[in-house]
């Protein structure tokens, strides 16, 4: 069975912090795409990166980084300079890469960044 | 390229209504799933449907919950004699064909609100 596991329920810290979101996933697949997503307080869902399992290598987008390690099966979500913008629910989630699509989504970290 | 649509935004039912939510998905796109949000918790997947048919409905409730995407028109979402509980966020995404090429992502819309009274 497919599970995605977000320990941290939610974070706080001071505007200009870096900060770092877990996740934590369990699949019997060989290949996977794990994804994050953000959901402001408007309630949309916003899509911010998708990870091939077969691809390791970390990625940068601006302030955001992401760093997988598929030998502990984790995918955590670091922000570097938080800003007040950035408070928001994130959301990790892990879909098979054949038949449907369907995410299992963890239960969500919730960003709080104060001025 | 007008994305999901869902609607309406907002809905507000009393206990014992029917609620009907549409969600039309991205031009081109066949696959629709349902997806659910209670307060202060996660997404779960509720039903995955193709045109006219359901392909997994895994996570829909046994009862008072129906899906269907019909040929002509938006993937419905109806939920029977609402009670308090399905107070929720309801998402939906779409996705296109598998021979559209290279899974991307789901495409989710905005979501609608159902608040029970």
């Amino acid at each position: 069975a497919q599970k995605v596991t977000q320990a941290q329920t939610e974070i706080s810290v001071v505007e200009k912090e870096d900060v770092t979101l877990d996740c934590v996933y369990e699949t019997r697949d060989t290949t996977y795409y794990l994804f994050w997503y953000k959901q402001p307080p408007s309630g949309e869902l916003v899509f911010l990166i998708r990870r091939n399992s077969f691809d390791e290598q970390n990625e940068i987008s601006g302030r955001y980084s992401w760093n997988f390690q598929k030998s502990t099966s984790s995918f955590n979500f670091t922000i570097t300079a938080s800003q007040v913008v950035d408070s928001a629910v994130y959301f990790c989630a892990l879909s098979k890469v054949s038949g449907t699509y369907k995410y299992i989504f963890g239960t969500g970290t919730r960003l709080k960044v104060l001025a | 390229n007008a994305g999901v649509m869902q609607n309406p935004r907002h809905l507000v039912r009393r206990r014992g209504q029917e609620a009907r939510l549409r969600c039309s998905p991205m031009k081109g796109h066949s696959h629709v799933y349902w997806y659910r949000q209670l307060p202060e918790e996660g997404l779960k997947f509720m039903v995955y449907l193709q045109k006219e048919n359901i392909i997994d409905e895994s996570g829909m409730p046994k009862e008072r919950f129906s899906a269907e995407f019909p040929k002509e028109g938006p993937s419905i979402l109806r939920i029977q004699q609402v009670v308090r509980g399905d107070s929720a966020a309801y998402f939906c995404a779409s996705s296109p064909d598998r021979s559209g090429g290279t899974f991307e992502k789901l495409f989710f819309g905005s979501g609608t609100q159902l608040s029970v009274l």
